[in-house]
Order: C-alpha cells, then sequence, then structure tokens
C-alpha cells in the first residue's frame, strides 16, 4: 500500500454545499495529481502539482479548485457542488525528476466516492 | 496525444488460463508503465517498461514493447479469480509543453471466473 491517504471515502451531499476533498502523501512525493473517473471509465486529469505553491489545470475542464501549500497535502475544493459533480475523485503523487530516466510512476490514494443529490 | 489505448475494452477467462491485454499509443515514449485498479480503490502500480526494452517479467506477469509499432501487451500468466481488475497502461513522454507526462488509457476489465 502506498503512503498516501483520501477523506472521506465516501460523501454524500445537496446541491450548492461547498466541500473540500483531503489528499495527503508521507513520501515527500513533488508531484501531485487529482483525477475524476466515473465507475468503470477512463482517468481524467484534473489537477496537478509540481511542488509548493504550483498548480496547473488538467485536461478535463473541472469547476474544482486545489492548493499546495505544504508539500504533503493537496486538497480540492468545490465551492458549489451539483449532480454533474458526482464521480469518484482520486489522488496520486509521484517522486517528479526531471530529464531521460523520469518514470513518473504514480502512487495512488484509495478514492473519494461524491454523489451530489 | 500519447494516450494509451487498451484492447480489449473487456475480457473474461476462466481460472488458470493466460490473460493478454494490449495497448497501442500515438507519440513516442520514455517508458509505458501497467496499472491495475481493484472496484472502488485507486490504481496500482504493477511494472515499467523503458522504450529502451522490449520485454519484462515480474512474477506471473509478462510485458512487451515494440516502440516500432507503438504497442505493448501485457500477460497475466495462469489466471486467478483476485486477477479480476482493470487494467490500465500509461505512456511516459514529454508534452508538446516540453513537460514530462504520465497518461493513461481507458482500461481493460478483466474478469476471472472461478
Amino acid at each position: 500500500e502506498a503512503d498516501i491517504y483520501q477523506t472521506p471515502r465516501y460523501l454524500v451531499i445537496g446541491t450548492g454545499k461547498k466541500i473540500t476533498l483531503e489528499c495527503s502523501q508521507t513520501m515527500g512525493h513533488d508531484k501531485m495529481y487529482w483525477y475524476q473517473q466515473d465507475p468503470g471509465m477512463e482517468l481524467h486529469l484534473i489537477h496537478y502539482s509540481y511542488g509548493v505553491n504550483s498548480t496547473e489545470k488538467g485536461d478535463l475542464s473541472s469547476e474544482s479548485t486545489v492548493s499546495r501549500i505544504r508539500t504533503e497535502h493537496f486538497p480540492l475544493t468545490l465551492e458549489s457542488a451539483r449532480p454533474s459533480h458526482t464521480s469518484q475523485y482520486l489522488c496520486a503523487s509521484s517522486e517528479g525528476g526531471f530529464g531521460g530516466l523520469s518514470t513518473d510512476t504514480q502512487y495512488f490514494g484509495p478514492g473519494t466516492r461524491l454523489t451530489v443529490l | 496525444s500519447q494516450q494509451g489505448e487498451e484492447d480489449p475494452q473487456a475480457l473474461s477467462i476462466q481460472e488458470g488460463e493466460n490473460a493478454t491485454m494490449n495497448c497501442s499509443y500515438k507519440t513516442s515514449i520514455n517508458n509505458l508503465q501497467w496499472y491495475r485498479q481493484n472496484s472502488g480503490r485507486g490504481l496500482v502500480h504493477l511494472i515499467l517498461i523503458r522504450s529502451n526494452e522490449r520485454e519484462k517479467h515480474s512474477g506471473r506477469l509478462r510485458v512487451t514493447l515494440d516502440t516500432s509499432k507503438k504497442s505493448s501487451s501485457l500477460l497475466i500468466t495462469a489466471s486467478r479469480a483476485a486477477d479480476t481488475a482493470s487494467y490500465f497502461c500509461a505512456t511516459g513522454g514529454y508534452s508538446g509543453a516540453g513537460s514530462y507526462q504520465l497518461t493513461f488509457g481507458k482500461g481493460t476489465k478483466l474478469s476471472v471466473i472461478p
């Protein structure tokens, strides 16, 4: 098991609520990622970070926001949840590194399954 | 896009049989990785093969890479019911903007029937 944690594991909330999904890793990895995945479907990268105070949007447009104030912590926030946000959210981290030897092997948390009613 | 495409989308076999999944991609890569995802869980890294390698083994897993055909295969020998999961290939390489990225395919759902 990788040392990367997500809370909560399951969340059911009403439309319009503000939520924060937590992700923490104890491996000291520079890179962290958020993916959105519908059941049985492909992963979509929605946010990533290459280090503290660095955040970028991924390939899939998302209304969520992220922050990276500490290396180990990469929370995702939805200001006003909607039913279309219902999905599984996966957090991952990797060592980073650059150049020809980079592998970027990613370590995933268990995921947060979000349901917005 | 250098995204991998797995084939088949779904595969059902009997316990003890071998399972083969394929991955094709479009652009040059530094490495190709295979991950496994049990239902409702995160992905777990299985094996990595670099662009200058042709074959790698890890336990019951065998991965091949053909860079001329831009394809890879994952073979699971003597499958077990516990191998039931989705398997994703991920290609690692440099994007048009020059940053290194790992891009996941759509996955193959493997069902191993006891």
